[in-house]
């Protein structure tokens, strides 16, 4: 069983749409959660950690449910430059696991 | 956060050849890590890259296919040896800059490798 999962979709929404990716990971004692996002042919970038409160970052909002294992991560009013790859990424200890990936695509 | 130079930027290589690449990160970094990624794909662990020390592999990775060097805190290079067609891929370096467990990892720009 993988570490992290996550549907690759692809995802096409049209501009202004809310989206949400869900992710799944196995490991119950993981302990930091992050979302990231990749570009086509570009490195992975950090889009925001994702705390146990629930957190917000403008259009962006990440949950957190431990009991489930679950990370979510909601797009609001959907930009053509939202376009990409999100990646759930959990640290457990000293390594990081990436799920496979969302791809997105925003569509005028 | 820390910045991160990797290169080559991408190379093509013939089949049998080796290719070293190298990570130069702006400070000093506790954790430093390889990975690999195939199109499409996501990030596959080679190994983590110990300071002083043999790197640690991840199950189906070796040390005589992906020799690793890390020689200080700032520095390190991995070397893709014999390669073969199946080696084709983007590998990527990666830091995390402390072993606080929020610290977020940080990638190089990733080089790209064709094997003909």
């Amino acid at each position: 069983r993988k570490e992290v999962e996550q549907d690759p979709g692809p995802f096409n929404v049209p501009e202004g749409a809310t989206v949400a990716f869900n992710c799944t990971y196995s490991n119950s004692a993981s302990q930091s959660f992050f979302w990231y996002r990749q570009d086509c042919r570009k490195e992975p970038k950090l889009l925001m950690s994702v705390y146990s409160s629930g957190n917000e970052d403008g259009r962006f909002t990440a949950q957190l449910n431990r009991a489930s294992q679950y990370i979510s991560l909601l797009i609001r009013d959907s930009k053509l430059s939202d376009s990409a790859t999100y990646l759930c990424v959990v640290r457990g200890g000293n390594q990081f696991y990436f799920g496979t990936g969302t791809s997105l695509t925003v569509i005028p | 956060s820390a910045v991160i130079s990797q290169k080559p930027s991408r190379d093509i290589c013939q089949r049998g050849t080796s290719l070293t690449i190298q990570c130069q990160v702006d400070s000093q970094v506790t954790m430093m890590f390889w990975y690999r990624q195939q199109p499409g794909q996501s990030l596959t662990l080679i190994a983590t890259a110990n300071q002083g020390s043999e790197a640690t592999y991840e199950s189906g990775f070796v040390i005589d296919k992906f020799p690793i060097s890390r020689p200080n805190l700032t520095f390190s290079t991995l070397t893709v040896s014999n390669m073969s067609p199946e080696d084709s891929s983007i590998y990527l370096c990666s830091v995390a800059t402390g072993i606080r467990l929020n610290t977020e990892a940080f990638f190089g720009q990733g080089t790209r490798l064709t094997v003909v």
